[in-house]
């Protein structure tokens, strides 16, 4: 099953709003991705985080390494129509170097 | 210019048949992989592979067998195919073994009817 919760699911907002999804494990991880899926295509790697309490900005999205080390949360400032898709939390697995993604947060932005 | 493809983009075939999907990576990366994506969106791993060799199957049916016939390339087949196969099966790609960031290909949306 699932080792990663993602929330919300789903998210529709207004173009210009603010948004933030997160990411929770009941494991510790040392390493944090956040991916988006646009419609129709693969996944993007957005912002990698490394170390507990890390903060990372990429353009308008900035995420966070939880300080417990088993959560991370991922903004997005002054939502944009292209920010539509889908945002993925994954983790990376040394064996075999895999990620076992979350269950996904679908972005909806209204113009 | 395309950094990891995959053929077909689309994939429309009955029960039972033997269908490939085909994937290579120009980016010059040792570890390829296959993913499945499900239609709730849930997205697994399938296999890795390293420099030709696998790495890992995760529990995937022996009617799936992959095939790197060079770094470059990692191909797909499924024999027997059934109605729960249908998906979006995505190919990746990374630098090597260690290397967080993995670089998808744009999916074979593979519908069995």
């Amino acid at each position: 099953g699932q080792q990663l919760n993602q929330s919300p699911q789903s998210m529709f907002i207004q173009e210009g709003e603010d948004v933030s999804m997160n990411c929770t494990s009941s494991s510790i991880f040392n390493t944090w991705l956040w991916y988006k899926q646009d419609p129709g295509e693969g996944p993007v790697l957005l912002i990698a985080l490394y170390k507990a309490g890390e903060l990372t900005s990429n353009g308008r999205l900035t995420a966070q390494f939880g300080i417990t080390r088993k959560d991370s949360f991922l903004n997005i400032s002054a939502s944009i129509p292209s920010d539509v898709g889908i945002y993925f939390c994954a983790r990376h697995h040394n064996a075999g170097n895999m990620l076992t993604f979350g269950g996904g947060t679908r972005l909806m932005v209204k113009p | 210019d395309t950094a990891v493809s995959q053929t077909p983009k689309y994939l429309v075939t009955q029960m039972g048949n033997d269908k490939s999907i085909k994937c290579e990576q120009n980016l010059g990366h040792d570890t390829m992989y296959w993913y499945k994506q499900d239609s709730k969106k849930f997205l697994k791993i399938m296999f890795s592979y390293n420099n030709k060799e696998l790495i890992i199957n995760e529990t995937v049916p022996n009617r799936f067998s992959p095939k790197s016939p060079d770094k470059a390339h990692l191909n797909l087949h499924i024999n027997s195919l059934e109605l729960g196969d249908s998906a979006v099966y995505f190919c990746a790609s990374s630098p090597g073994l260690g290397s967080y960031e993995q670089y998808f290909g744009p999916g074979t949306r593979l519908t069995v009817t």
